[in-house]
């Protein structure tokens, strides 16, 4: 089945300055990328995601990008603010598999240093 | 527009007590549900997902049990709480034969002491 591995657990950066998350799949049938958001005690909200037939999507400080071959996928946010510090997970799934689930990276927990 | 609900908000309940956990869907029909329990600091575990009233499939082995009464409820049960149970427990949907666009609810926050 499907993997999802998410790096670094951790990450600070300083206010103003950007922040990459990386992520890499195994199966190469996955075609849908999500990001999801999570502040401290709530819900995870998708914030962004990517299908496999586009190499970047990008909405407003934030951007994806997927390389296909090498099956990594990234966050990047720029001009990074405090309200960016959260939790954020990756995900991978196939949107052609009756198997109705998607799979979920072990998050990266952002601080955003004032 | 569609909106989920979980009930309560929070709970505190001894080892060995029981358990029933309530989630609803507003505004869509026949979606995916989820149940997906996050321990303090950790990512999200998949518990139990439904694609229809009384389908109900499970990723993990455990004292947990989910059941689809109605087309947009979904539960989660326990008849006997260990510690390790405590966490945040969310629910989710999707839009029917879209599992791969899920929207939470708020969650239910567990201690089990």
């Amino acid at each position: 089945g499907e993997n999802v591995e998410q790096h670094p657990s951790t990450l600070s950066v300083q206010e103003g300055d950007s922040a990459v998350i990386k992520c890499t799949y195994s199966d190469s049938a996955s075609n849908y990328f999500p990001w999801y958001k999570q502040e401290l005690g709530k819900r995870p909200q998708l914030i962004i995601d990517i299908r496999s037939n586009v190499g970047e999507k990008k909405d407003q400080r934030i951007a994806v990008t997927l390389n296909k071959t090498a099956k990594h996928f990234s966050l990047h946010i720029t001009e990074t603010q405090p309200e960016d510090s959260a939790v954020y997970f990756c995900a991978a799934s196939n949107e052609y598999s009756s198997a109705s689930k998607i799979i979920f990276g072990s998050g990266t927990r952002l601080s955003i240093r004032p | 527009s569609q909106t989920i609900h979980q009930w309560p908000a929070t709970l505190v309940q001894p080892v060995g007590s029981p358990l029933s956990l309530e989630c609803t869907v507003e505004g869509t029909s026949n979606p995916n549900l989820y149940w997906y329990r996050q321990a303090a600091g950790r990512g999200l575990q998949l518990l139990f997902y439904s694609v229809g009233i009384g389908q109900i499939s499970s990723e993990v082995p455990q004292n947990l049990s989910a059941s689809r009464p109605q087309d947009r409820q979904f539960i989660l049960s326990s008849k006997k709480l260990l510690l390790s149970d405590s966490g945040f427990y969310l629910c989710a949907w999707s839009p029917p034969g879209q599992g791969y666009e899920q929207y939470f609810g708020p969650g239910t926050r567990l201690t089990v002491t």
